[in-house]
């Protein structure tokens, strides 16, 4: 059974950095791209980064390119996201989801609410 | 950067009906499109793919069509159970986006 479980999500101000894992299992993790999908409240479904299998390929959306970072460790099947000047746009519930090959997401996690706000 | 448009963005519909929502990307994604439903507190699940393709466990009264620019996702007989926002998104390149999503409520 594929689980993905983040943590790390909570407050901080804006200018802060916070940072997001992801446990996965369940399925062949260091072949698998993953990614963070985001959701502020109330609103539709945006895309953040994905990285691949091996780690070789990594995109991001504009709106955190420079900002935030993502990567993975294929030892302990990980998923990370580091946030930095973290903003009040970034509020959202990020979750974490795998790719089925390089096509669509196939498996969500819970989500981890992330709020910025003074 | 491609732009997925759908509408309507709210519909009611009665159980037993057939209800259809449309996709539109701003080019050609040939058939690189997924159907996502999403309920209130929860995370997204996958429904179709490839613009047409079922997910393994996902009813048979949802499907999908089209290609190129213009996608449609079908639920014929409508269920209490299909109360939710559905979303498309493309994976033709990056980035990837979403449409804006259509909720659908239960008469």
């Amino acid at each position: 059974e594929v689980r993905l479980l983040e943590s790390g999500g909570g407050l901080v101000q804006p200018g802060g950095s916070l940072r997001l894992s992801c446990a996965a299992s369940g399925f062949t993790f260091d072949t698998t791209a993953m990614g963070w999908v985001r959701q502020a409240p109330g609103k539709g479904l945006d895309w953040v980064s994905v990285i691949t299998g091996a780690g070789g390929g990594i995109y991001y959306a504009d709106s955190v390119k420079g900002r935030f970072t993502i990567s993975r460790d294929n030892s302990n099947n990980m998923v990370y996201l580091e946030m930095d000047s973290l903003r009040a746009e970034d509020t959202a519930v990020y979750y974490c989801v795998k790719r089925a090959d390089t096509t669509y997401f196939d498996f969500w996690g819970q989500g981890t609410l992330v709020t910025v706000s003074s | 950067d491609i732009q997925m448009t759908q509408s309507p963005s709210t519909l009611s519909a009665s159980v037993g009906d057939r209800v259809t929502i449309t996709c539109r990307a701003s080019q050609n994604i040939n058939r690189w499109l997924a159907w996502y439903q999403q309920k209130p507190g929860k995370a997204p699940k996958i429904l179709i793919y490839k613009a047409s393709n079922l997910e393994s466990g996902v009813p048979s009264r949802f499907s999908g069509s089209g290609s190129g620019t213009e996608f449609t996702l079908t639920i014929t007989n409508l269920q209490p159970d299909d109360s939710a926002t559905f979303y498309c998104q493309h994976y033709n390149n990056y980035p990837l986006t979403f449409g804006g999503g259509t909720k659908v409520e239960i008469k």
